[in-house]
């Protein structure tokens, strides 16, 4: 079945560092992906999607560029700060089926 | 717009007790409805889903139960709690539309002592 992998956090960088969260997937079809971000005692907030190879998903400063020739969809992002100290979820979703979640990935940014 | 309402946000009930969480959706029809649980440190588990009023596809068995009494409401029930029902519970839509994103409540801290 179709299933996301993503790195073992935690993820601890100091402010203005480089983040970089991997991501890849295994699906039948052509699925959309996706990363979620979750907040300290929050639910999940779309963070950005792509819906087919080669497009480009941005919000935040955050990226994520689909992948299909290495089937992955990491997450980037030039300089975070403290304040995008959260849970990173990735998630495909292929046809009608039920959105399927990574297992998540804790980032802590430090000052 | 689309709104989601998820409650209550938190409730600690005693092991044994039955429970009822409700999530409402407004702003769209026939959407797909959701209900997820994350345990402390933990990712997410698909628990149901629902296409339609009355339709209920559970991924995981347990003492835990779904329903759709309306198109936009969906509730997730128990008649005996355990302890290792404790944690965090998701409410989420979809449009009725392929490969669309989930859109989630607040979620619901649930403490089972």
């Amino acid at each position: 079945g179709d299933s996301v992998t993503q790195m073992e956090g935690p993820v601890t960088l100091s402010e203005e560092a480089f983040l970089t969260i991997n991501c890849t997937y295994t699906a039948t079809g052509y699925p959309s992906l996706f990363w979620y971000v979750q907040y300290p005692g929050e639910g999940l907030q779309l963070l950005l999607k792509a819906t087919k190879a080669d497009d480009k998903g941005s919000n935040k400063g955050f990226e994520a560029t689909y992948r299909k020739e290495t089937t992955s969809f990491h997450l980037e992002k030039g300089s975070v700060q403290v304040s995008d100290s959260a849970v990173y979820f990735c998630a495909l979703i292929s046809g009608n089926t039920p959105l399927v979640f990574g297992k998540g990935t804790r980032l802590s940014v430090i000052a | 717009s689309q709104t989601i309402h998820q409650w209550p946000a938190t409730l600690v009930q005693p092991v044994g007790s039955p429970l009822s969480l409700e999530c409402t959706v407004e702003g769209t029809s026939n959407p797909n409805l959701y209900w997820y649980r994350q345990a402390a440190g933990r990712g997410l588990q698909l628990l149901f889903y629902s296409v339609g009023i009355g339709q209920i596809s559970s991924e995981v068995p347990q003492n835990l139960s779904a329903s759709r009494p309306q198109d936009r409401q969906f509730i997730l029930s128990s008649k005996k709690l355990l302890l290792s029902d404790s944690g965090f519970y998701l409410c989420a839509w979809s449009p009725d539309k392929y490969n669309s994103p989930l859109h989630f409540g607040n979620g619901t801290r649930l403490t089972v002592t």
